[in-house]
């Protein structure tokens, strides 16, 4: 149980461009997604909070236009990153929480590419 | 601020010998803490927690860890390591008012053998 799941894995794309990363929490519901940010070797970022039929919450630092949350189901938030640049590329993960036991479940992550 | 701390970027064992990932952390109130543990270009598996209860927690892939209050810590172990928990390992703490995990930064972990 408690599985979530990325799409897609890895994704390369051209500066300029915008691209589209799927979180689904698959055999259980999540009123709360996550997204963080990690480079390499270094620790998880937390980029903003995604709330269920309400407008996402993003950390200090984080543009909310350029990085577009959407969480408009209760298994489904999306992040999409707009006018990609290169220092965009990064590790994108996801997670959902169990409100019940307050343990956030990670999706495997999405490794984008901005040439 | 609620915060773990995670002294060693590497650890180093020999296979079947113990291990231990060291985290401490500074909260105000009870504190919930995690562990999860990432392979090399993967999202985090969820270990182990501590919420409340025996100080010993006993989670995923036989790993525990024991909540030690007097020393603010809660150090991973494993009786016997194996090659395959060579692994990047991640203590955290939820903050936020319960919402938010704060994560440390992380011990690289290498089991030879």
């Amino acid at each position: 149980g408690a599985v979530v799941s990325q799409h897609p894995s890895r994704v390369i794309c051209k500066s300029g461009t915008s691209v589209k990363i799927e979180c689904r929490s698959l055999d259980f519901q999540a009123t709360t997604m996550f997204w963080y940010r990690q480079f390499p070797k270094q620790s998880l970022m937390l980029m903003a909070t995604s709330n269920e039929g309400s407008k996402a919450t993003y950390e200090q630092g984080v543009e909310k236009d350029k990085f577009l949350i959407n969480h408009a189901s209760l298994t489904l938030s999306t992040l999409t990153v707009t006018s990609a640049h290169p220092e965009d590329s990064s590790f994108y993960i996801c997670s959902a929480r169990i409100s019940s036991t307050d343990t956030q479940y990670f999706g495997p992550g999405t490794r984008l590419t901005v040439l | 601020a609620q915060s773990v701390a995670q002294p060693e970027d590497q650890v180093n064992v020999a296979e079947g010998n113990p291990l231990t990932v060291k985290c401490t952390y500074s909260v105000s109130g009870n504190p919930y803490l995690f562990w999860y543990v990432q392979y090399p270009n993967r999202g985090l598996q969820f270990l182990l927690k501590y919420i409340t209860g025996d100080n010993l927690v006993k989670g995923s892939y036989g790993f525990e860890a024991e909540f030690n209050k007097s020393q603010t810590s809660f150090h991973l172990k494993k009786p016997s390591a194996l090659v395959s928990d060579s692994a990047l390992y991640f203590c955290a703490v939820l903050t936020g008012g319960g919402n938010k995990l704060t994560f440390g930064t992380g011990t690289q972990l290498k089991v030879e053998l």
